[in-house]
């Protein structure tokens, strides 16, 4: 069965700190997406990136940066001069076609980590 | 923009009361999901609807069924409510054929007593 795990339960930086949050993921399909959402304390997912399963070339955007390695099964998410609107809940999550399935076709079910709660400090 | 929204942000029940919990979402999405979230557990599914009066079981159905009576509205129901069920509640959609990348409303924060 998919699984996917943030080891990480909370990080704490200061402002203009680089910090990486990790994410160890377990599937048996070749085809999946992998995503990052950010969950700031209003409440709602925020859907930060998602990359498929056949493209491991690393992404950066603004500050943030993914780093996909399907040898280790991993897809780190880096946070460059972290700001404190960074501080928030960060889920990384698996979609394969083990998931939400019926009557042959998958729906793309969403398999979360636990979390990792970021605190930047002033 | 798409929008998922949630009819109530915080709600507070009595053991055994019967709870409506709302999402709609204005962008013709064919597959709705509901979810709920604990600290340490992330998020988990509950149900999902690909299709107007389609729902099929997630990872922790029990205690909860669901009604998609239209394309845009997807409604969580708690038969019983029990303490255990005390958790945030988040709803997302996405369009079929799309890349899987899901839409969530603000969530609702339902505290049984």
């Amino acid at each position: 069965a998919q699984k996917v795990t943030q080891a990480q339960t909370e990080i704490s930086v200061v402002e203009k700190e680089d910090v990486t949050l990790d994410c160890v993921y377990e599937t048996r399909d070749t085809t999946y997406y992998l995503f990052w959402y950010k969950q700031p304390p209003s409440g709602e997912l925020v859907f930060l990136i998602r990359r498929n399963s056949f493209d491991e070339q690393n992404e950066i955007s603004g500050r943030y940066s993914w780093n996909f390695q399907k040898s280790t099964s991993s897809f780190n998410f880096t946070i460059t001069a972290s700001q404190v609107v960074d501080s928030a809940v960060y889920f990384c999550a698996l979609s394969d076609n083990e998931g939400a399935y019926a009557g042959g076709t998958s729906y793309g079910k969403l398999t979360f980590g636990q979390g990792t709660i970021l605190t930047v400090h002033p | 923009d798409v929008k998922v929204t949630q009819s109530s942000r915080y709600l507070v029940k009595r053991t055994g009361e019967k709870v409506f919990l709302e999402c709609v979402q204005d962008m013709d999405h064919e597959n709705m999901f509901w979810y709920r979230q604990d600290p340490g557990l992330g998020l988990r599914l509950i149900y999902f609807s690909y299709d107007v009066k389609m729902k099929e079981k997630g990872d922790i159905p029990e205690g909860y069924s669901v009604s998609r009576e239209k394309k845009e509205r997807f409604s969580l129901i708690l038969e019983s409510a029990s303490t255990n069920q005390t958790s945030m509640y988040l709803c997302a959609s996405f369009p079929a054929g799309g890349s899987y990348e899901q839409y969530f409303g603000p969530g609702t924060r339902l505290t049984v007593t």
